[in-house]
């Protein structure tokens, strides 16, 4: 059991170049999430998906997209990179969505291991 | 605002010494509320979490937080410091939605601590 898996671990692009921030998990969890780390940010939410074929947006989504073709698989790509993209990218998820008023229960969010990206 | 803030960016202790971190946060309703820390290069991992019931919550590795209503307040706390608790410690809440929504975490800045011998 690998947990939340992220590649690359590191990464340097070219203003204008594309790429895509592979994020994989293998504890069957329904919902994944992409957050960036800046200094004195802290954590901001990108995109999440609360299951295969659905995402949706979060905080700060300009930049990015997503897609969830299969419930392992969370890819996030940077169609033309942009330096205001340099961070340090989480990948997270968790069992279903993060907490359920209904259910009255939480299901923890797992955190990969982070993509650190700097665009020239 | 809907808002958490962590006050303080950077703390250095000895070690030995009593740690409190703050968080405060601004919401309607209470949220649900966390604690996480990152070490040097590593991914978040959870400390402790509170949803309801008992104030004062236990966590993993010897932190406690207490969670202060009146003051809009979830401080995070460990009597007696390891050198290896230098990390990056995050406050985190997740407001309460009805209709069982998604409920994404919403993280303060961070507070870096640093652990003198």
């Amino acid at each position: 059991n690998a947990g939340v898996t992220q590649t690359p671990k590191f990464q340097v692009l070219k203003t204008g170049q594309s790429m895509t921030l592979q994020c994989a998990q293998d504890m069957n969890h329904e919902y994944m999430s992409w957050y960036r780390q800046d200094p004195g940010m802290g954590l901001r939410l990108i995109h999440y998906s609360v299951g295969a074929g659905i995402t949706d947006q979060g905080e700060v989504p300009n930049g990015y997209n997503v897609s969830r073709s299969t419930t392992e698989d969370f890819p996030l790509r940077l169609l033309s990179a942009a330096p205001s993209q340099t961070s340090v990218y989480f990948c997270a998820s968790s069992l279903t969505e993060p907490h359920s008023l209904l259910a009255g229960l939480y299901n923890e969010q797992f955190f990969g291991p982070g993509t650190r990206l700097t665009v020239l | 605002a809907q808002s958490v803030t962590q006050p303080d960016i950077h703390i250095t202790v000895s070690e030995g010494a009593s740690l409190e971190l703050r968080c405060n946060y601004s919401y309607g309703a209470t949220p649900y509320l966390f604690w996480y820390v990152q070490s040097p290069g590593q991914g978040l991992q959870l400390l402790l979490k509170y949803f309801s019931g008992d104030t004062l919550v236990q966590g993993i590795k010897g932190f406690e937080a207490e969670f202060k209503r009146s003051q809009s307040s979830f401080n995070l706390r460990k009597p007696s410091v390891h050198w290896s608790d230098a990390a990056e410690y995050f406050c985190a809440v997740a407001p309460k939605r009805r209709g069982g929504s998604q409920g994404n975490l919403i993280f303060g800045k961070g507070t870096k601590l640093s652990v003198k011998p």
